[in-house]
C-alpha cells in the first residue's frame, strides 16, 4: 500500500496569518499517461464529516474558499491557508487515490488558532 | 437538499453480525459509486469499501475483505454494509460517502454522512 505522511501533526496559527501542511507519499501519485496527481485533501471540524477541499492535488471543490489552495507533485504535497479564519480550525487528510482500491489516508494535521 | 443519513449502528459482541444503512437524498443516486469510510474514535480514516452505481461492481479493503458485504437498493435510494465477523477492531464511525463524479469511479468522496458509530465489545 501507499503510505501517506502528514507534517505537521499539528500547528498553532494567528489569525490571518498563512498555515502550511505537507503531505508525503510512499510512491509517487502521479499518473505520466494524464500528468495528474491522485491526491486529495479534506478538511474535519470537531464533530463533523469530512469535507472535499480540493482534488487532483489542485482544483479546488466548488464552493471552497479561495484562500485554501493545493500544490506539489509525485510524493510532495502541500495543503496552504492563506489567511488563517476562526472557522478554519480543523483536522485536514489527504488521501491518494494512485493505487485503488487501496485508498490510503495520511495521519492527519490538527491545526488551531495561536 | 443533498444529503446522506446512516443508520444501524449498535453495541455488538465480537463475532456478531450487524448490518448499516444509507438513505440518500437530493440527487441522482444510481448514477454514483458509492464507499463506505470509516473512523476509529479519536483516529484517521480507513477507506473500507466501494459499489458502483449499478451494484455490479464491488471493491473492499483488505482488512474487511471476505467479513463485510456492500450493495445497494437503487429502487430506495439506499446503500448497506453487511459487516459479520466483527472484531474489536472495526470499531468506528462509519461513513457513507458519495463518489466525486457519475458513472466514473473517481475514489475520492465529494459528499458524506454524518456517521453512525459501530461498537464491538463484549
Amino acid at each position: 500500500d501507499i503510505v501517506m505522511t502528514q507534517s505537521p501533526d499539528s500547528l498553532a496559527v494567528s489569525l490571518g496569518e498563512r498555515a502550511t501542511i505537507n503531505c508525503k507519499s510512499s510512491q509517487s501519485v502521479l499518473y505520466s499517461s494524464n500528468n495528474k496527481n491522485y491526491l486529495a485533501w479534506y478538511q474535519q471540524k470537531p464533530g463533523q464529516p469530512p469535507k472535499l477541499l480540493i482534488y487532483w492535488a489542485s482544483t479546488r471543490e466548488s464552493g471552497v474558499p479561495d484562500r485554501f489552495s493545493g500544490s506539489g507533485s509525485g510524493t510532495d504535497f502541500t495543503l496552504t491557508i492563506s489567511s488563517l479564519q476562526a472557522e478554519d480550525v480543523a483536522v485536514y487528510y489527504c488521501q491518494q487515490y494512485y493505487s485503488t482500491p487501496r485508498l490510503t489516508f495520511g495521519p492527519g494535521t490538527k491545526v488551531d488558532i495561536k | 437538499e443533498v444529503q446522506l443519513v446512516e443508520s444501524g449502528g449498535v453495541v455488538v459482541q465480537p463475532g456478531g453480525s450487524l448490518r448499516l444503512s444509507c438513505a440518500a437524498s437530493g440527487f441522482t443516486f444510481d448514477d454514483y459509486a458509492m464507499h463506505w469510510v470509516r473512523q476509529a474514535p479519536g483516529k484517521g480514516l480507513e477507506w473500507v469499501s466501494l459499489i458502483s452505481w449499478d451494484g455490479g461492481s464491488t471493491y473492499y479493503a483488505d482488512s474487511v475483505k471476505g467479513r463485510f458485504t456492500i450493495s445497494r437498493d437503487n429502487s430506495k435510494n439506499s446503500l448497506y454494509l453487511q459487516m459479520n465477523s466483527l472484531r474489536a477492531e472495526d470499531t468506528a464511525l462509519y461513513y457513507c460517502a458519495k463518489d466525486k463524479s457519475s458513472g466514473w469511479f473517481n475514489w475520492y468522496f465529494d459528499l458524506w454522512g454524518r456517521g453512525t458509530l459501530v461498537t464491538v465489545s463484549s
